[in-house]
């Protein structure tokens, strides 16, 4: 594809389900970040991936949420036993490499409510 | 020393005029220094980016200098348009690191016809 795509764009789930979220970077770049987006707030980082590099995982909020990265490409972010707190929009960015010169591109990011 | 402050929370100018909105950062390490622009049900987007060897980048209508002593940067919209209406984030990280970016808050700017 022509840039990063997320799905689904839009998940309800009830207070105490597990969801799973989905990136797809644009091919080629190595670099792959998760943030977070709460209503009227900035972004917030969470997790990072470079390559098969041990992922920057300092910005979970807490050990319900998980991330992996299969073969370099897709990436999974994993909300256990969600909370009303952990209603926001996830955003997902791939970058050539890491983010100095290089251009993070977003996806439309994936709109998360907790009832 | 992660945070990076931005001002005004919103914004409303007429078109033509020159919003300017402003980030401040603590930590020194941060070398990079983007503006994202955000519309509704959208990703954000690159809008310029600067790095702190230079105090003004210029692109189209949108400008961006930087104060490295006063750990201060700031957009500057020429000509503003009611499709420059959006929300815009500043960014900063430290290409050594991760490249992690550390936003601020967010503005939100309305350009009225």
């Amino acid at each position: 594809g022509a840039g990063v795509s997320q799905s689904p764009s839009n998940k309800v789930t009830e207070k105490g389900k597990d969801v799973e979220l989905r990136c797809d970077p644009i091919s080629g770049h190595t670099a792959l970040y998760w943030y977070r987006q709460s209503l009227g707030q900035g972004l917030e980082f969470l997790i990072y991936f470079q390559g098969n590099s041990a992922p920057d995982k300092s910005g979970l909020p807490s050990d319900r949420f998980s991330a992996e990265r299969t073969g370099g490409s897709v990436s999974t972010l994993t909300i256990q036993r969600t909370q009303q707190e952990d209603s926001a929009v996830y955003l997902c960015a791939s970058s050539l490499s890491r983010a100095g010169d290089n251009e993070q591109f977003f996806g439309p990011g994936t709109r998360l409510t907790v009832l | 020393q992660q945070q990076v402050k931005q001002s005004p929370q919103s914004l409303i100018v007429q078109k033509g005029g020159i919003p300017i909105i402003n980030c401040a950062y603590e930590n020194t390490a941060f070398d990079y220094f983007p503006w994202y622009q955000q519309f509704p049900g959208k990703g954000p987007a690159l809008l310029i980016a600067i790095r702190p060897d230079v105090s003004e980048k210029k692109e189209g209508r949108f400008t961006i200098s930087f104060n490295k002593s006063a750990k201060q940067f700031s957009l500057h919209i020429m000509d503003s348009q009611p499709g420059d209406s959006a929300t815009y984030f500043c960014a900063a990280s430290n290409s050594g690191n991760t490249g992690k970016l550390i936003f601020g808050q967010g503005t939100t700017l309305q350009v009225k016809p």
